[in-house]
């Protein structure tokens, strides 16, 4: 399907076990972001990748790690989830080449559950 | 850091009525680039309306339009003739020109009375 998806869309886990969630793009954009949202705190960027093998930091990186080895793909892993993990989190895809407004898709979403 | 702030958890107005809602952000940047994206229970983000701090006229798509204050830093967001459709969390954001940070507000739920 063209657009942006994530997988899985829920997903409960346990304290310390490793989860990786899926992002993919069909739009060949450059850059990609993972973000979550808590309530009272709107959505905040955990990671970001401007192209493949080139990925920074965003506003709470801690305990995330992001690889994108293709420009389609971009798997966030939690290492070793924490209850303070759970949350809503969103992919979101934006052209190398600036459009007008810089306008991200998002995708719909992956709502994880740390036990 | 930029911060975005959206002043009203919670909103509410009567269906074909006009609603407004506030975002307020600080920054010392004078070029960039401002959004309201809507969440329906769907949990999709959907980009409702955007703005260019440098242009001076206020944007409008159809029922929404902005009323963006760059001295004030307030970019507010009026829906007028209201619809049952237009129920969800609406989210400010703020992006930079220079990186790929874009900051949300905390979001505002609207609800639309019948």
């Amino acid at each position: 399907d063209a657009g942006i998806t994530q997988s899985p869309r829920y997903k409960i886990t346990e304290t310390g076990r490793q989860v990786t969630l899926m992002c993919h793009q069909t739009w060949s954009h450059s850059y990609m972001f993972w973000y979550r949202q808590d309530l009272g705190h709107g959505l905040r960027l955990i990671y970001y990748s401007a192209a493949a093998d080139i990925t920074d930091k965003g506003e709470v990186p801690d305990g995330y790690v992001v690889s994108r080895s293709k420009t389609e793909n971009f798997p966030l892993t939690l290492e070793s989830a924490t209850r303070s993990q759970t949350s809503v989190y969103f992919c979101a895809s934006k052209p190398f080449l600036e459009n007008l407004y810089n306008e991200q898709f998002f995708g719909p979403g992956t709502r994880l559950t740390v036990l | 850091a930029q911060t975005v702030t959206q002043s009203q958890p919670e909103m509410s107005v009567q269906e074909a009525e006009t609603v407004t809602l506030s975002c307020t952000y600080d920054t010392s940047e004078s070029d960039y680039y401002l959004f309201w994206y809507k969440q329906p229970p769907s949990r999709q983000m959907i980009l409702v309306i955007r703005q260019e701090a440098y242009k001076q006229q206020n944007a409008t798509e159809n029922r929404f339009s902005v009323n963006f204050q760059k001295a004030a830093k307030s970019f507010s967001l009026k829906i007028s003739d209201s619809q049952l459709g237009d129920a969800a969390m609406y989210f400010c954001a703020y992006r930079s020109p220079i990186n790929n940070d874009m900051r949300f507000g905390a979001g505002t739920r609207l609800t639309v009375k019948p």
